[in-house]
């Protein structure tokens, strides 16, 4: 079982409405949570970092949360936009000892935004 | 300027042949890392160097030899390649090897063809 779980698989909205991304670990004991974007033919891109101290994190349209007692994450998007159509990937950084930054990638949301 | 960048994007070739692919960043990072994601486009670490010193090496079979020739450059050497190895390879690159905030940032990615 992979320790980052995310849903849903895929989701499709219309432009203009808001949506809400899950993110469930057992990466434990975790350095920071991250939430990636990846436009199809492309490299992840970062949208936020929280530190497991950090309950919140905005990036312009984009809201991360962390509930680290439960081990939840989620990231909503306001208004959508046709543009926001990629895979958004959740990410954790365990701490490891003797350092090292190896990130811990949940499966991934593919959202289509259409018109 | 392209920060992270790869070379091939694409890259098609028949099983049991060697290839390589290059990988270089502009960043002045010390950290390179190599991923792997698979058909399900799940990432998954291979590799990661620390100013030349191998930090990170996953599970990952001999057939794969990673070099740093400096720090700015990680090259990916495959042999004797097998159909299992079709994939799309991300390069990425970060500012320390901590466990702690640092970020990542990836290159476009090679989609390697094996037939």
């Amino acid at each position: 079982k992979n320790q980052v779980e995310q849903s849903p698989q895929s989701l499709i909205i219309l432009e203009g409405k808001n949506c809400t991304l899950q993110c469930n670990y057992t990466v434990s004991p975790f350095s920071n949570l991250r939430w990636y974007k990846q436009d199809t033919g492309r490299g992840p891109v970062s949208l936020t970092i929280m530190t497991f101290s950090e309950n919140t994190k905005s990036n312009g349209r984009y809201t991360a949360t962390l509930d680290a007692d439960t081990k939840q994450s989620s990231l909503h998007i306001t208004a959508s936009q046709l543009s926001d159509s990629a895979s958004y990937i959740c990410v954790v950084s365990p701490i490891l000892t003797g350092g090292g930054n190896k990130l811990t990638f949940g499966t991934g949301t593919q959202l289509k935004v259409e018109l | 300027d392209t920060a992270v960048s790869q070379t091939p994007k694409y890259l098609v070739t028949q099983m049991g042949n060697d290839k390589s692919i290059k990988c270089e960043q502009n960043l002045g990072h010390d950290t390179m890392y190599w991923y792997k994601q698979d058909s399900k486009k799940f990432l998954k670490i291979m590799f990661s160097y620390n100013n030349k010193e191998l930090i990170i090496n996953e599970t990952v079979p001999n057939r794969f030899s990673p070099k740093s020739p400096d720090k700015a450059h990680l090259n990916l050497h495959i042999n004797s390649l097998e159909l299992g190895d079709s994939a799309v390879y991300f390069c990425a690159s970060s500012p320390f090897r901590s466990s702690g905030g640092s970020e990542q940032y990836f290159g476009p990615g090679t989609r390697l063809t094996v037939t």
